[in-house]
């Protein structure tokens, strides 16, 4: 079947400070990958994404490499801002259309 | 990036009564879209697909009776919450896949914040 693992938070870090936030999976066939963002009260907003493996999905200083051989989609940020303060989904998308999304990882960043 | 547009993004109801949540596709066509729902500090729960024309389909658990899906064209789909209850407040959030790319990326709606009082 599909899933996806993902780290548990909260996660607080202070700002400037080196981001990872752990991601797995395990899916029939070959899924592409994403990490979506939500800010306080709002939907979810594409952050990056993977579609093959090997390809690095990067944006805003995110990135996220599609490791096969590990299952793994990790997310890194060299150094968080307090505007990145936010819950991060890992999620993948398979045949079928349906999305698959990890628990989310509630990130906040400290002045 | 396509855009979806829910509304509405807050809605206060009385026990018993209905509502009604609207997700746009505003300039993409959609044959596919999706409910989820999405419990305090927790993941998103897929609720149903919506087929434009046809029944939705709904995740084990879910009551199709409770939460009534239409899908009525390519750039609309309705969820309604049908006789609500306190137990319904929740923060609900509709997706939609362009159908033109094939892109497999879905685009989120800004969500609905249910409180039944």
């Amino acid at each position: 079947g599909n899933s996806v693992t993902q780290m548990e938070g909260p996660v607080t870090l202070s700002e400037e400070a080196f981001l990872t936030i752990n991601c797995t999976y395990t899916a029939t066939g070959y899924p592409s990958l994403f990490w979506y963002v939500q800010y306080p009260g709002e939907g979810l907003q594409l952050l990056l994404k993977a579609t093959k493996a090997d390809d690095k999905g990067s944006n805003k200083g995110f990135e996220a490499t599609y490791r096969k051989e590990t299952t793994s989609f990790h997310l890194e940020k060299g150094s968080v801002q307090v505007s990145d303060s936010a819950v991060y989904f890992c999620a993948l998308a398979n045949t079928g259309n349906q999305f698959y999304f990890g628990t989310g990882t509630s990130l906040t960043v400290i002045p | 990036g396509a855009v979806v547009s829910q509304h509405p993004s807050r809605v206060i109801c009385k026990s018993g009564t209905s509502v009604k949540i609207e997700c746009r596709s505003l300039d993409f066509q959609a044959t596919t879209m999706f409910w989820y729902r999405q419990f305090p500090k927790q993941s998103l729960m897929l609720m149903a697909t919506s087929n434009e024309g046809s029944k939705a389909t709904y995740e084990q658990g879910v009551e199709k009776d409770k939460f009534l899906i239409n899908h009525a064209s390519l750039t609309l789909s309705t969820l309604t919450v049908t006789s609500a209850h306190p137990e319904d407040s929740s923060f609900y959030i509709c997706s939609a896949r362009d159908r033109r790319t094939m892109n497999t990326e879905a685009f989120f709606g800004q969500g609905t914040r249910l409180t039944v009082v």
